[in-house]
């Protein structure tokens, strides 16, 4: 079965400050993908990353870093010197093709971020 | 352009009501989704059309009804709605690709936040 774990339910930072969100994911599948997530007060989730299980090389975008570690069944997200506007719920999500017939994605509980300036 | 637009963005409507919410895309997109999500819950699956066609259908009870009248527009009939199903309803559509779904990227609408009395 699958599933996805986000055990920091809340982080609290200060502006600059640098932050790093957890997954952890369960699959038996030995090719699948990994999501990040970001859904901001007005409710629309954003796509920031997509990682294939067979690609481990660690990725930045800006700010933005993902460090993917298969030995350990985790997909962590950084974000370096955080700005107010970074302030959201993050959901990491696992997909899975379901019965060949349609992908599905599992989310995560979701981590909120709130970074005061 | 990613763009994933649901309408309306907000709906009160009371338990004998009938009412519809809107979902359209136009990146070609072959496979739209429709996720339920409760406050401060991760987003949860409720069906999938892959290529028009009703491909998944998460056991959502039968007062919602799914519609996929071509494949940029995705409608969902509400009928005999609970004030349980109060919730905020996410559309979302991906590329669809029959041989590598898994990987599809979900691009997500801003939602329809609907309150039943």
């Amino acid at each position: 079965a699958q599933k996805v774990t986000q055990a920091q339910t809340e982080i609290s930072v200060v502006e600059k400050e640098d932050v790093t969100l957890d997954c952890v994911y369960e699959t038996r599948d030995t090719t699948y993908y990994l999501f990040w997530y970001k859904q901001p007060p007005s409710g629309e989730l954003v796509f920031l990353i997509r990682r294939n299980s067979f690609d481990e090389q660690n990725e930045i975008s800006g700010r933005y870093s993902w460090n993917f570690q298969k030995s350990t069944s985790s997909f962590n997200f950084t974000i370096t010197a955080s700005q107010v506007v970074d302030s959201a719920v993050y959901f990491c999500a696992l997909s899975f093709l379901f019965n060949q017939a349609g992908t599905a994605l599992i989310f995560g509980k979701g981590t909120t971020l709130s970074v005061s300036s | 352009d990613t763009e994933v637009t649901q309408t309306p963005k907000h709906l009160v409507m009371g338990m004998t009501n009938k009412k519809s919410l809107k979902c359209e895309q136009h990146m070609g997109h072959r496979a739209m989704y429709w996720y339920k999500q409760k406050a401060k819950k991760p987003p949860e699956l409720m069906f999938v059309y892959s290529y028009e066609k009703l491909s998944i259908n998460e056991s959502v009870p039968s007062r919602f009804s799914p519609e996929c009248p071509n494949s940029s527009l995705l409608n969902l009939h509400l009928h005999a709605l609970q004030p349980e199903d109060s919730a905020l309803y996410l559309c979302a559509s991906s590329q669809g690709s029959s041989s590598g779904g898994a990987r599809d990227i979900q691009y997500f609408g801003a939602g329809t936040r609907l309150s039943v009395l």
